[in-house]
């Protein structure tokens, strides 16, 4: 079956402007998380969506940085104003949640959107 | 907090040698351990996992035991091959808000050599 897909691929934005980053989960999915990983680092979490909801967005950077969700589908990162330090990829995960309300704990990634801010 | 340390890289190998990738982490509670792999152009995969102590995670010909006296979970390889060039990320997770947060090390990079 389908994956997480996410678009685009590649951005090359200037400072200042908005960006938004679209990911699309496996069907079904109603966990949903975006991380961040910098060049040459480990993945750093941004924010966790359960349906449509977000209960832990903790790992969001600054108020540049804000996420929706609807229809327990697809989720948007939009980063305002974006700086160079801003540069990075953005990947999606998704995962299944069990009958206890809780997220399962295999996440399944997308392919990121590489970030470039000139 | 919760954390994964793993060793750095690049790590540089020929085809059939012997792969030791080590990791170790620091968690209060139970947290289940996981090794994630990035191909080149590719998504993080799941590689394998392990859910309690003493358990060994498996696939494609690697394994990594879950080691709570140690606090590690080392990934190894009897005998890589090119196509396993790629870079690795431990992983674990730390519950709590009623999800599991994935938390990374900081990934390392294998290279193989024919």
């Amino acid at each position: 079956g389908a994956g997480v897909s996410q678009s685009p691929s590649n951005k090359v934005t200037e400072k200042g402007k908005d960006v938004e980053l679209r990911c699309d989960p496996i069907s079904g999915h109603t966990a949903l998380y975006w991380y961040r990983q910098r060049l040459g680092q480990g993945l750093e979490f941004l924010i966790y969506f359960q349906g449509n909801s977000a209960p832990d967005k903790s790992g969001l950077p600054s108020d540049r940085f804000s996420a929706e969700r609807t229809g327990e589908s697809v989720s948007t990162l939009t980063i305002q104003r974006t700086q160079q330090e801003d540069s990075a990829v953005y990947l999606c995960a998704s995962s299944r949640t069990g009958t206890s309300g809780y997220a399962f704990d295999e996440q399944f990634f997308g392919p990121g959107t590489r970030l470039t801010v000139l | 907090g919760d954390s994964v340390t793993q060793m750095e890289g690049p790590v540089t190998l020929s085809e059939e040698a012997f792969l030791t990738i080590n990791c170790t982490y620091t968690a209060t509670g139970y947290p289940s351990l996981f090794w994630y792999v990035q191909y080149p152009g590719e998504g993080l995969q799941l590689l394998l996992k392990a859910t309690k102590a003493d358990d060994k995670g498996s696939n494609k010909g690697f394994e990594a035991t879950y080691r709570k006296e140690t606090t590690s979970f080392h990934l190894e390889k009897g005998s890589v091959q090119v196509s396993d060039s790629a870079v690795y990320f431990c992983a674990l997770t730390s519950f709590s808000g009623g999800y599991n947060k994935l938390i990374f090390g900081a990934g390392t990079r294998l290279a193989v050599h024919p």
